[in-house]
């Protein structure tokens, strides 16, 4: 099984600063086929269903603010928000698609 | 735009068999592809699997094999997962999401409300 290791647990960022959290996979997740790497990001609030931010690693979701970017290839990417709001308190997560099972990093908590 | 719409919270006993169903609005189950992904309390995300209707086929995670059942029901546009000999560690929220493409190698863009499942004699 891919792991995928999210880093840092937990962050604390002031209102309009940078927040960034990073994903290591054990393996690369990059498809020479087609040159996407299968790696999402979601957000998830307390007591709701995790938010689709970000696919193919980088491809941000239809209606997510830009302030979400990814990047990053092969073993390692990055969720950055550039501008934090109050509204990005939450638990987020990376995801590999690559090869199964899916799996997902265990979350990183952003708070102010 | 596709909703999810779950069922609602169960309490089982070990040993015993649960049925989860989502029922998809907004959009027919064939043109989709569907997950269950389950969360303990305070924990990550757990991937099960996923089936794509259209195709029949489904796929599970080998940690589920023997005990996981995923089904569809095109003419009520349901899906359902079927989890057998459950103990206390499949206590969890428990997610149907559905592909970004009709395909199980993608992200999940639409979510289900999460139905929890309790394990407890």
């Amino acid at each position: 099984d891919i792991v995928m290791t999210q880093s840092p647990d937990s962050l604390a960022v002031s209102l309009g600063e940078r927040a960034t959290i990073n994903c290591k996979a054990s393996q690369s997740v990059l498809y020479s086929s087609n040159n996407k790497n299968y790696v999402a990001w979601y957000q998830q609030k307390p007591g709701q269903p995790p938010k689709l931010l970000i696919y193919w690693a980088s491809t941000r979701e239809s209606g997510v603010p830009d302030r979400f970017s990814g990047s990053g290839s092969g073993t390692d990417f990055t969720l950055t928000i550039s501008s934090l709001q109050a509204e990005d308190v939450a638990v987020y997560f990376c995801h590999q698609y690559f090869s199964f099972p899916h799996t997902f990093g265990l979350g990183t908590k952003v708070e102010i | 735009q596709v909703q999810l719409e779950q069922s609602g919270a169960e309490v089982k006993k070990p040993g015993s068999s649960v049925r989860v169903s989502c029922k998809a609005s907004g959009g027919t189950l064939s043109s989709h592809a569907f997950t269950w992904v389950r969360q303990a309390p305070g924990q990550g995300l757990e991937w099960m699997g996923g089936i794509i209707p259209i195709y029949g086929t489904a796929n599970y995670a080998q940690k589920f094999q023997g005990r996981l059942t995923m089904t569809a029901d095109e003419s009520t546009s349901t899906t359902y997962m079927e989890l057998s000999s459950l103990t206390s560690e499949d206590t969890a929220v428990y997610y149907c999401a559905k592909y970004v493409r009709t395909t199980l190698y993608d992200a999940f863009d639409i979510w289900g409300q999460g139905t929890l499942v309790t394990v407890s004699s």
